[in-house]
């Protein structure tokens, strides 16, 4: 157990349609980040958020977009879903200075978009 | 720019043999190396890193990694599987400014055969 947990575990969406996955990261972790699974592929940065603002962007559309809270918990909001975005979605937390050199991952929310 | 590379994407062995998962890097700046094993329907678990200092590093589950600058590469050994250590091996590298910003290989997967 990491201390970092994603909610749903699995959800089916259509295609075109909006979806929201939340993730409350572990104690006294204030930076979030992202990552996109797809099936046989290793995770992909998506972005990181760190004391409520963007801190950082892969190589992902705007119709991606996030948020972070007061409490550090952040969302992944992706628009407009397209097949291609059927994948395992990965949160990871980390706290800040020299001596935090590690992210620990949650469990993934599956996204099956149909 | 940073780039790993998984050379192998499946690796069979029989149990209690040796194994070695071989991992290059790309990178012009300094970066932490990482090796992340993920079970079937998890997250990712941390195995072991390298930040700086010893080339050889010790991780969990008897798995350890070296680190070869002059060849940039990280390859993970140990010297005797179990049933077990069947999974995804994800070799990833990150920024020393945020570990949470990963890039990661493609995987190998390590089949162990009884």
């Amino acid at each position: 157990e990491t201390g970092v947990t994603q909610s749903p575990t699995h959800l089916i969406k259509t295609r075109g349609q909006q979806v929201t996955l939340r993730c409350s990261s572990q104690s006294g972790h204030n930076t979030v980040s992202w990552y996109q699974q797809a099936l046989g592929q290793g995770p992909q940065f998506i972005f990181q958020y760190y004391r409520e603002e963007e801190n950082g962007r892969g190589n992902f559309p705007p119709r991606f977009s996030g948020l972070q809270f007061p409490n550090y918990s952040s969302e992944l909001n992706v628009n407009a879903l397209e097949l291609d975005d059927s994948a395992l979605y990965l949160c990871a937390s980390q706290g800040q200075g020299a001596r935090n050199t590690e992210a620990f991952f949650g469990q993934g929310t599956r996204l099956t978009v149909v | 720019a940073q780039s790993v590379t998984q050379l192998d994407s499946q690796v069979p062995v029989f149990e209690e043999a040796p194994v070695e998962l071989r991992c290059n890097y790309s990178s012009s700046v300094s970066v932490y190396l990482f090796w992340y094993v993920q079970y079937p329907n998890q997250g990712l678990q941390l195995l072991l890193k390298y930040l700086s200092g010893s080339t050889l590093v010790k991780g969990i589950n008897g798995f350890e990694a070296e680190f070869n600058k002059s060849q940039t590469s990280f390859h993970l050994r140990k010297p005797s599987v179990h049933i077990s250590d069947t999974a995804e091996y994800f070799c990833a590298v990150s920024p020393p400014s945020s570990a949470s910003k990963i890039i990661f290989g493609s995987g190998t997967r390590l089949s162990i055969r009884p």
